[in-house]
């Protein structure tokens, strides 16, 4: 048990159709990553936000946004939704620090299915 | 973005034996984490690694920062059943903003 959970843990959309995803983090931890996982491949970094503004993007377009709450909870929002944008999606809740401190925690995830 | 790279792609080994995977970058990384996931589930945390040259163990797993800090390994020793999965490394890259995942392991282990 990580303490990191997410809902819902799957959906199926269609094509144009908007998305939220959500994430609860672990206690403690003020900052919270999204990732895209599509079938056989690794992770792939969405953004970070830490104390509700976002401070890391990765290469994904402008249509994947997201919120962080004053309790460090958090949202991921995708409009318009593409075929590829099928995948499981996964928050990593972390506490940033010096040392042996930055570790990062993942939730179960949420399977997205567009069609 | 910074793509890390793992080896082997795959592997099928007997219960009971050894494992060494690795995982390298062009880049340098402060921390390298090493994860475990099972299909449709999470990334489980395995080992942290800090500092350069750091050798850290996890019950029957163990773990290198390699000194050049652009890779790190990662041996399972006596595998079991229960190890079967794919493995990740993940690098910090310079911002501390963003973690890189590496492309993963396929462990399978034959009873």
């Amino acid at each position: 048990e990580t303490g990191v959970t997410q809902s819902p843990t799957h959906l199926i959309k269609t094509r144009g159709q908007q998305v939220t995803l959500r994430c609860s983090s672990q206690s403690g931890h003020n900052t919270v990553s999204w990732y895209q996982q599509a079938l056989g491949q690794g992770p792939q970094f969405i953004f970070q936000y830490y104390r509700e503004e976002e401070n890391g993007r990765g290469n994904f377009p402008p249509r994947f946004s997201g919120l962080q709450f004053p309790n460090y909870s958090s949202e991921l929002n995708v409009n318009a939704l593409e075929l590829d944008d099928s995948a499981l999606y996964l928050c990593a809740s972390r506490r940033p620090g010096q040392g042996s401190t930055d570790t990062q925690y993942f939730g179960p995830g949420t399977r997205l299915t567009v069609l | 973005g910074q793509q890390l790279n793992q080896s082997p792609q795959s592997m099928f080994i007997q219960e009971g034996e050894d494992v060494s995977m690795n995982c390298t970058s062009s880049s340098i990384f402060n921390t390298w984490l090493w994860y475990k996931q099972d299909p449709g589930e999470g990334p489980v945390l395995l080992i942290a690694l800090y500092k350069a040259g750091e050798l850290t163990s996890n019950g029957r797993l163990t773990a290198q920062f390699g000194t050049t800090r652009k890779d790190s390994f990662l041996n399972i020793s006596a595998s079991i059943p229960s190890d079967v999965g794919i493995y990740f490394c993940a690098g910090l890259g310079d911002t501390g903003n963003q973690f890189y995942f590496g492309t993963g392991t396929s462990l399978t282990v034959i009873p």
